[in-house]
């Protein structure tokens, strides 16, 4: 079973920038979640996708990141302009459902805003 | 307060003892609780669930939970070189996952 894609691995941008991040879960599963993982902290969930529903995105900073589940299988996360604070890494996770236990995450996208 | 803190790192044991790992969460309402090991420059991968208090043991991992106290805890036994990593506790709420810092263990040989 192929696990979480994510693209790109690695991205280097200027600060007011755009960015892009994709991820395409795994096949079947219907959750699909975007953390952000500062240097030395634990993940934090910015939003969540039940198909191409919108669980929970109480955490997006909305002025500058947005997110899209089209079709309720890939998954894009945008930031707009871009702000030193916002290097980290993106990682996207699926599940089967909400209320399924594991969460399966996939390699992750490293952003550095200079 | 944070939603979920960990015992602060590193956390540094010879080969073979045990490592003891702590985290307390605030939302008295939790309902399930987990330990993720992450290696350096990778993503996190689920190695223990525990959902009722008392002991859960996996091979040489042991989750702890005390819902009263809203503790939960990991043991690892035998600690092995491959055991070093960064072990992330996080907590659910409902369908909301919160993780805390975590807490870098380094297995000395």
């Amino acid at each position: 079973e192929a696990g979480v894609a994510q693209s790109p691995r690695y991205k280097i941008i200027e600060k007011r920038q755009s960015v892009a991040f994709w991820c395409n879960p795994i096949s079947g599963h219907a959750t699909l979640y975007w953390y952000q993982q500062i240097l030395g902290q634990g993940p934090k969930l910015l939003i969540q996708f039940q198909n191409n529903g919108v669980v929970d995105d109480s955490q997006l900073p909305k002025d500058r990141f947005s997110a899209e589940r089209l079709k309720g299988v890939d998954s894009t996360l945008k930031i707009q302009p871009a702000k030193l604070e916002d290097s980290a890494v993106y990682l996207c996770a699926s599940s089967l459902v909400v209320a399924e236990e594991t969460q399966y995450f996939g390699p992750g996208t490293r952003l550095l805003v200079l | 307060q944070k939603e979920v803190e960990q015992n602060s790192g590193p956390l540094s044991v010879p080969e073979g003892a045990i490592a003891s790992l702590n985290c307390t969460y605030s939302d008295r309402g939790s309902q399930s609780f987990f330990w993720y090991r992450q290696y350096s420059g990778k993503s996190p991968e689920l190695i223990m669930s525990i959902y009722s208090n008392g002991d859960k043991e996996d091979g040489r991992f042991t989750a702890q939970l005390n819902k009263a106290s809203q503790y939960v805890s990991l043991l690892i036994r035998d600690s092995q070189p491959s055991d070093s990593a960064t072990y992330l506790c996080a907590v659910r709420n409902d369908y909301k996952l919160s993780f805390g810092a975590g807490t870098t263990v380094t297995v000395r040989a």
